[in-house]
């Protein structure tokens, strides 16, 4: 039982490039998200979806997408890599709505 | 706007005295919060957690309290242990039909041995 487990762990990005993070749970959660956590800035949600099929912007979307590919699955996409995307992403995932959430290790991501 | 802070940026206890970490949120319709624990590396782990109809709750050597006159929330860790040292965020669900959690900005716990 591994959790949620996140990839890749580190990426170095140039400016307009694009990637794809990579989640996937394994606890049978019906919701799952992606926090992005920068220094002084505590963890801030980008994109949730409270359940599969569904998907709902956050505090700070701009910039990403996201696909939730199946109950387990659910990716953020970076488009076109900016300097200001450099931080480090949390995915999360959650039994229901109301329920506490359990995090991924991060994917930290450079952005030059 | 709606936000959930923390009082101080860094706490610094003796090995064995007693911590009390606070949170202030400022969304009155809030209705769930929680306390997560972060190391170095890692992603946040859920400690504890505290419906809005309860004003305390208790778990193996944690204590969470809730005072909703005021808007106030705090951990308190007995017996503080050197693994007890990492930063602690308290999170806010501003809406029960989503299930999104807005997160203070952590507090720094150091653990003086």
């Amino acid at each position: 039982n591994a959790g949620v487990t996140q990839t890749p762990k580190f990426q170095v990005l140039k400016t307009g490039q694009s990637m794809t993070l990579q989640c996937a749970q394994d606890m049978n959660h019906n919701s799952m998200y992606w926090y992005r956590q920068d220094p002084g800035m505590g963890l801030r949600l980008i994109y949730y979806s409270a359940s599969e099929g569904t998907t709902d912007k956050g505090e700070v979307p701009n910039g990403y997408n996201v696909s939730r590919l199946n109950k387990r699955e659910f990716s953020l996409r970076l488009e076109s890599a900016a300097p200001s995307q450099t931080s480090v992403y949390f995915c999360a995932s959650s039994r229901d709505r109301g329920s506490p959430l359990h995090f991924g290790n991060g994917t930290r991501l450079t952005v030059t | 706007g709606e936000s959930v802070g923390l009082h101080l940026p860094t706490l610094s206890v003796q090995e064995g005295d007693n911590s009390i970490i606070n949170c202030a949120y400022s969304n009155s319709a809030s209705d769930y919060f929680i306390w997560y624990k972060q190391e170095s590396g890692k992603g946040p782990q859920f400690i504890i957690d505290i419906r809005s109809n309860m004003d305390k709750r208790q778990g193996q050597r944690v204590t969470v309290l809730l005072n909703k006159t005021v808007k106030h929330l705090s951990l308190q860790i007995a017996a503080t242990q050197p693994g007890d040292s990492a930063v602690y965020f308290c999170a806010e669900n501003t809406s029960s039909n989503t299930g999104k959690l807005i997160f203070g900005q952590g507090t720094t716990l150091q653990v003086k041995p």
